[in-house]
């Protein structure tokens, strides 16, 4: 069974850094793209990062620079670390897996809630 | 960056009734779109990808068609399961960019 669990979330302050981890399990992670999704409360869905299985990583313009996707494939974990945090960057956090060939991201986890707030 | 814009943002519908939810891309993404359905407290979870291709799971009531900018979510016959709110994605440029969701309601 495919299972993907966050983890690191928390209050931090303005101008902070967070790192959110992701355990992978059931299936070969090493062989999969992967991304990170976020979720304000009560907004939609907007996308923070992307990695691919050769390490190439994608940004939006809002969290580049800012924020850096990474992978150990050994640990069968994903990782993102966010600096510089603002308020706008309050929400839930979600790992995903991208679906083989396609590309959109098939399981996701339960998601784990980042609040910037001082 | 590519701009998805579903209408209508609410649909209020009765069970066994169908659904029709619309997606409109700024931009051609082929048939790069996929539809998400998420419930309160929950991860979203992949309906439809291509455009029209089913996702591994997802019952035959629903229905997926379109490309280039104009694409649409067919629920036939709706269940009480089925009531939620209902996202597109494009995965033609990055960053990927998803519309600002339907909620489908009961009325």
């Amino acid at each position: 069974e495919v299972q993907l669990v966050e983890s690191g979330g928390g209050l931090v302050q303005p101008g902070g850094s967070l790192r959110l981890s992701c355990a992978a399990s059931g299936f070969t992670f090493s062989s999969y793209d992967m991304h990170w999704v976020r979720q304000g409360t009560g907004k939609g869905l907007e996308w923070v990062s992307a990695i691919g299985t050769a390490g190439d990583t994608y940004y939006p313009g809002s969290v580049k620079g800012r924020f850096t996707i990474f992978r150990e494939n050994a640990k069968n974990s994903l990782y993102l670390q966010m600096n510089s945090l603002r308020a706008g960057d309050t929400a839930v956090y979600y790992c995903a897996r991208a679906a083989a060939g396609t590309g959109n991201p098939d399981y996701w986890g339960q998601g784990t809630l980042v609040t910037v707030s001082s | 960056e590519i701009v998805l814009t579903q209408s209508p943002a609410t649909l209020s519908l009765s069970p066994g009734e169908r659904a029709t939810l619309s997606c409109r891309a700024s931009q051609s993404v082929s048939s790069d779109l996929a539809w998400y359905q998420q419930k309160p407290g929950q991860a979203p979870r992949l309906l439809m990808y291509d455009a029209s291709k089913r996702a591994t799971g997802i019952p035959a009531r629903f229905s997926g068609s379109g490309s280039g900018t104009d694409f649409t979510l067919t629920i036939s016959s709706l269940e009480p399961e089925d009531f939620a709110v209902y996202y597109c994605q494009q995965r033609s440029n990055w960053p990927y960019t998803f519309g600002q969701g339907t909620k489908l309601e009961i009325k």
